[in-house]
């Protein structure tokens, strides 16, 4: 069976600094990775997708990479802001498992100000 | 960007009722669309896979003749939640791949908050 694991469950920082949140995956045979947000009560807001061939994405001041040999991902926030505090879900979908993207239980971040 | 809406966003229901969940593709044809359930501070699970045009894929123990999918076009499918109970109340999110994208990137809905009483 597939998994995604994501590390810290829960995460508080000062405004301001820098963070890394934690995707790990079972399978190297992945199609892509993608990495949401989601507020309180909200559906999903996709962040980043990293397609299999490639290593990182970036948007603004998030930066996703991968390694699929190792079966991680990471998620770099910089500069952190009180707005930035959602819940952080990364998916992976897998090739063994077609259409099915595999979510990971979520890293809480509270950034406070 | 691509855009999926999911209508109602909210519902509250009585025990032993039916409802009907929509989720729509706005800017895009979706030959695949997905259904998913979250409880409370817990991560998305997969209910069903819907196709437009054939049946749906259902996951391991979710009952398919409870929680019915149609995908009639390429731009909607339905959940009803059929006979509903107290244990149905979840919030319910659907997601749409765009036929043209070569990522195999899914979008998102905005959910369906189910409260069953």
């Amino acid at each position: 069976k597939q998994e995604v694991t994501q590390i810290p469950a829960a995460l508080s920082v000062p405004e301001g600094e820098n963070l890394v949140l934690n995707c790990s995956f079972t399978d190297s045979a992945i199609y892509n990775l993608q990495w949401f947000r989601q507020d309180p009560g909200k559906g999903l807001t996709s962040l980043l997708l990293i397609q299999s061939s490639q290593r990182e994405q970036t948007s603004g001041r998030l930066n996703a990479s991968l390694d699929k040999s190792s079966g991680r991902s990471t998620l770099y926030i910089a500069a952190s802001q009180p707005g930035d505090s959602a819940t952080y879900l990364c998916a992976v979908l897998f090739m063994e498992y077609g259409n099915k993207l595999v979510f990971g239980a979520g890293t809480i971040l509270r950034v406070k100000s | 960007g691509a855009v999926v809406s999911q209508h109602p966003s909210r519902v509250i229901c009585k025990s032993g009722t039916s409802v009907k969940i929509e989720c729509r593709s706005l800017d895009f044809q979706a030959t695949t669309m997905f259904w998913y359930r979250q409880f409370p501070k817990q991560s998305l699970m997969l209910m069903a896979t819907s196709n437009e045009g054939s049946k749906a894929t259902y996951e391991q123990g979710v009952e398919k003749d409870k929680f019915l999918i149609n995908h009639a076009s390429l731009t909607l499918s339905t959940l009803t939640v059929t006979s509903a109970h107290p244990e149905d109340s979840s919030f319910y999110i659907c997601s749409a791949r765009d036929l043209g994208a070569v990522a195999y990137e899914q979008y998102f809905g905005p959910g369906t908050r189910l409260t069953v009483t």
